[in-house]
């Protein structure tokens, strides 16, 4: 079946750091690929989306690019704030929305 | 627009005993879902919903049952909980099953089962 991979956290940054959090995914077919963010006590808010192939999304200084050749999905932003604490989730919807296990990323100041 | 609200936002339970979940969502979305989310395991969808009145199983299904009797709300109910029922809960709504579409989030469930 469909699932997704994301790297393990948690991971721990210096404020203006650059972000990468590497996601890869098995699907059949041609699945939109979603980046989720949770901050503490909340529910998860959509950060960023793809749909086709090659697509980047992009959000708040975060983009992550399509890689069909790739299977991934990466995570990547310049520079990182203490306000960007958070768990991320990569998630695939291919008429299922699957979601990887989420990534805790703490910026230090 | 509240979005999607669920009650309550904390519950203790002991063993055996029973509740319901309640999750309402105000933009007329057609799906709805319910989600178990543990530590290291992502989320897990419990059951969902297509429409009012139709309910199916998801990956964790056993141990809850639901019902949409109205479309803006959806229902969880544990019948006898189990301390391995001890999770975050949370709904979710969306407009119809196309691949496109995101998934918008209650604010969750804090459950701890006794």
């Amino acid at each position: 079946g469909d699932s997704v991979t994301q790297m393990e956290g948690p991971v721990t940054l210096s404020e203006e750091a650059f972000l990468t959090i590497n996601c890869t995914y098995t699907a059949t077919g041609y699945p939109s690929l979603f980046w989720y963010v949770q901050y503490p006590g909340e529910g998860l808010q959509l950060l960023l989306k793809a749909t086709k192939a090659d697509d980047k999304g992009s959000n708040k200084g975060f983009e992550a690019t399509y890689r069909k050749e790739t299977t991934s999905f990466h995570l990547e932003k310049g520079s990182v704030q203490v306000s960007d604490s958070a768990v991320y989730f990569c998630a695939l919807n291919n008429n299922d929305m699957r979601f990887g296990a989420g990534t805790r990323l703490t910026v230090k100041p | 627009n509240a979005g999607v609200t669920q009650t309550p936002k904390f519950r203790v339970l002991k063993t055996g005993q029973s509740m319901t979940l309640l999750c309402a969502q105000d933009m007329n979305h057609e799906y709805m879902y319910w989600y178990r989310q543990d530590p290291g395991m992502g989320l897990r969808l419990i059951h969902y919903s297509v429409g009012e009145g139709t309910t199916a199983k998801g990956e964790v299904p056993d141990g809850y049952n639901v019902s949409r009797l109205k479309k803006q709300n959806f229902l969880l109910g544990l019948e006898s909980a189990a301390p391995s029922q001890t999770s975050v809960y949370f709904c979710a709504s969306t407009t119809n099953g196309g691949t496109y579409n995101e998934q918008f989030f209650g604010p969750g469930t804090r459950l701890t089962v006794l």
